[in-house]
Formats: C-alpha cells, structure tokens, sequence
C-alpha cells in the first residue's frame, strides 16, 4: 500500500531558508501535497505538484519533485515565525484510490 | 466563500458512551470527507462521499462507526460505544475537483 514519510521535526533561524524533506512509496501518484497544521487547527493547503511536474514555486514556497527517487521537497525561503507549524506532505492516486494520504508530520520550529 | 464547518471543536466522554460529530462542507462541494487525527500522526481517511453515496470506506471501523450524508450536503459522524483509542481529532473535508480538498476545523475527542 501506500506509504509518505517525513522527519519528524525541524529547528530554523527567522530569516533562514527552511527544506522540508518526504518520500512516498506509490509510483503512480498524481498529484503530491504540502498541508500546514497550526496548533488547534484544521489542514491548510500550502501546495501541490501534478506528478508530471519537478518543480513548482510559489511566492516563498517552492516544491521540488524527485519521481525517479520518490522524494518530494518544500522549501520556504526567508522563514518567519509564523510558519512555525506542523507540515504534512500527502499523496493522491486519482486513477485508483482517489484517497489522499498522509505522511506523520514535520514540526517546523522558527527561533529568533 | 464560508470554509468547511464542524461542531462541536471539543467533546469528552466515557468510554462506551455515544457521540455524534457534524460537518457543513462548502456549498457545491460534492465530495466530503471524514478524517481521523491520531496525536502525532497524519490524518486517516475513515470514509468518502460523493453526493450522498459511499465512495470509501473500508478504514472505518463498522462495528462502531457510522456515517451518513442525507441530501447530498451536511454529514454526521457517529461512534457508538467509544473506546479509549477513538480520542483523536475527527476533520471533515471537501472539494470540488479530486486535486484539492478543503479541511474544517476539527472536532477534538477525549475518551476517558
């Protein structure tokens, strides 16, 4: 079945770049996700890349896509406080499952 | 345009108690989806409409577990008699295209 793992946890500086790291095993994922927790809080869609894609960027976000090694990236430049949070990356097959799935979440913690 | 809502945000109950969670997902959205959050975990799809019908759900536990989405809009989730290992969060979903799903708040369950 379907498996997305992350580390578990990430410490940066305000103002560095931040690189959150995920690997998937499903070789026919469509599309692959970036979801953003806050404490108390429901999942915020950061952003996604269609499988046919390497790279996307957005603002200061930029996801990176591996296929060949199965290693999906985020990448947040100029990191702030308020990005401290917990970043999901997730799955989707729509050919087959259609059930989007999740990896264990990286705590990304910003310090002054 | 109003998000996903969901009531209660907090419920604490007995063990072999009832409990029954809502969700409104956003208007013209046909598919809803019910999530459990574990602490420390991603989240896990527990069942999938599409309109008024069942698209998924063989991770939901029926002997306990019941969903329903009459009309098509709202939906209520059930757990009936709740055990310890149920406390997690419940989300509820929604979208439009299969690529892109909108999450509520969550509604956090503690069994005691």
């Amino acid at each position: 079945g379907e498996d997305v793992e992350q580390s578990l946890f990430l410490s940066v500086r305000e103002g560095d770049s931040s690189v959150i790291n995920c690997t998937y095993t499903d070789s026919s994922s469509t599309y692959l996700y970036w979801y953003k927790q806050e404490p108390g809080a429901g999942l915020q869609l950061l952003t996604y890349i269609f499988s046919n894609m390497d790279m996307k960027q957005d603002q200061r976000l930029t996801v990176l896509l591996n296929k060949k090694d199965k290693h999906l990236s985020l990448r947040i430049a100029d990191t702030q406080t308020g990005d401290s949070a917990i970043y999901f990356c997730a799955e989707i097959n729509t050919g087959t499952a259609s059930k989007l799935t999740f990896g264990t979440g990286t705590r990304l913690q910003v310090t002054l | 345009e109003a998000g996903v809502a969901q009531s209660p945000r907090y419920k604490i109950i007995e063990k072999r108690q009832s409990v029954a969670f809502w969700c409104n997902p956003i208007s013209g959205h046909a598919t809803l989806y019910w999530y459990q959050q574990i602490l420390g975990q991603g989240p896990k799809l527990l069942i999938q409409f599409q309109n008024n019908g069942v698209v998924d759900d063989s991770q939901l536990p029926k002997d306990r577990f019941s969903a329903e989405r009459l009309k098509g809009v709202d939906s209520t989730l059930k757990i009936q008699p709740a055990k310890l290992e149920d406390s997690a969060v419940y989300l509820c979903a929604s979208s439009l295209a299969l690529n892109e799903q909108f999450f509520g708040p969550g509604t956090r369950l503690t069994v005691l």
